[in-house]
C-alpha cells in the first residue's frame, strides 16, 4: 500500500525558513518522480514543483510563484522527499501535500502558516 | 504559464449524467498533456480519478470515465450518485510544467 506522510508544517513568520519533508512508502520511490503541491485556505490546488528520478539526473521544475525561493529535494535511501521554503510570504500560506508516485497518490497534507 | 480553465460548478440529478470539461488556453488539449481528474471532499485530500486522459484506478468508480471532446479533456460522470458531490480539478502537463484547473463544484440534486 503506497503511504506518503508529510510532516514540518507549522507557522512561521514572513521573510523565514521551513522544510517539509515527507515520508514515502509501498512503493520503488527512486524509480519515481514526485511533486509538491499546495491549496491556500478555501481555494484550488496549485502546483508547487517536481522532481525527477536519478534516471532523469533529478531535475526539478517549479512553478513561477516559487521559483528561487523554493528547493524540492530527495534523498532515496531514505524514501523522503523534502521542500526547503525561503523567503516566506503571506501568500504561501497553504496545506502542501505531498504527491505520487506519478501524481497518482497524496498525502494528507501538512499546513504552513506564514504570519507575523 | 498556461491557463486551464474548467466549469465553476455543475449540478446534476441523481442517476444523471454530467460532463465536466478541461481547457487550455495554448489550444486544444491532447493526449500529450496527459490530463488528469482529481476529486476533493471538503476536508480531505484529493484524490486521483484519471490519469493520462481516460485510465482509471482500481479505486475510481465505473461511473467515471475521461476522455477527449472538442479539444478538451473531459470527465463524464454517467449515473450519479449523492456521495460525487465534491470539487473536481483537472491537471495538464506542458513540457515539465504542470497546471491545475481552477476547480469545478458538482453539486447532486
Amino acid at each position: 500500500e503506497v503511504q506518503l506522510v508529510e510532516s514540518g508544517g507549522g507557522l512561521v513568520q514572513p521573510g523565514g525558513s521551513l522544510r517539509l519533508s515527507c515520508a514515502a512508502s509501498g512503493f520503488t520511490f527512486s524509480d519515481h518522480y514526485m511533486d509538491w503541491v499546495r491549496q491556500a485556505p478555501g481555494k484550488g490546488l496549485e502546483w508547487v514543483g517536481r522532481t525527477r528520478n536519478k534516471a532523469n539526473s533529478y531535475t526539478t521544475e517549479y512553478a513561477a510563484s516559487v521559483k528561487g525561493r523554493f528547493t524540492i529535494s530527495r534523498d532515496d535511501s531514505k524514501n523522503s522527499l523534502y521542500l526547503q521554503m525561503n523567503s516566506l510570504k503571506t501568500e504561501d500560506t497553504a496545506v502542501y501535500y505531498c504527491v505520487g508516485p506519478s501524481v497518482d497518490y497524496w498525502g494528507q497534507g501538512t499546513l504552513v502558516t506564514v504570519s507575523s | 504559464q498556461a491557463v486551464v480553465t474548467q466549469e465553476p460548478s455543475l449540478t446534476v440529478s441523481p442517476g444523471g449524467t454530467v460532463t465536466l470539461t478541461c481547457g487550455s488556453s495554448t489550444g486544444a488539449v491532447t493526449s500529450g498533456h496527459y490530463p488528469y481528474w482529481f476529486q476533493q471532499k471538503p476536508g480531505q485530500a484529493p484524490r486521483t480519478l484519471i490519469y493520462d486522459t481516460s485510465n482509471k484506478h482500481s479505486w475510481t468508480p465505473a461511473r467515471f470515465s475521461g476522455s477527449l471532446l472538442g479539444g478538451k479533456a473531459a470527465l463524464t460522470l454517467s449515473g450519479a450518485q449523492p456521495e460525487d458531490e465534491a470539487e473536481y480539478y483537472c491537471l495538464l502537463s506542458y513540457s515539465g510544467a504542470v497546471v491545475f484547473g481552477g476547480g469545478t463544484k458538482l453539486t447532486v440534486l
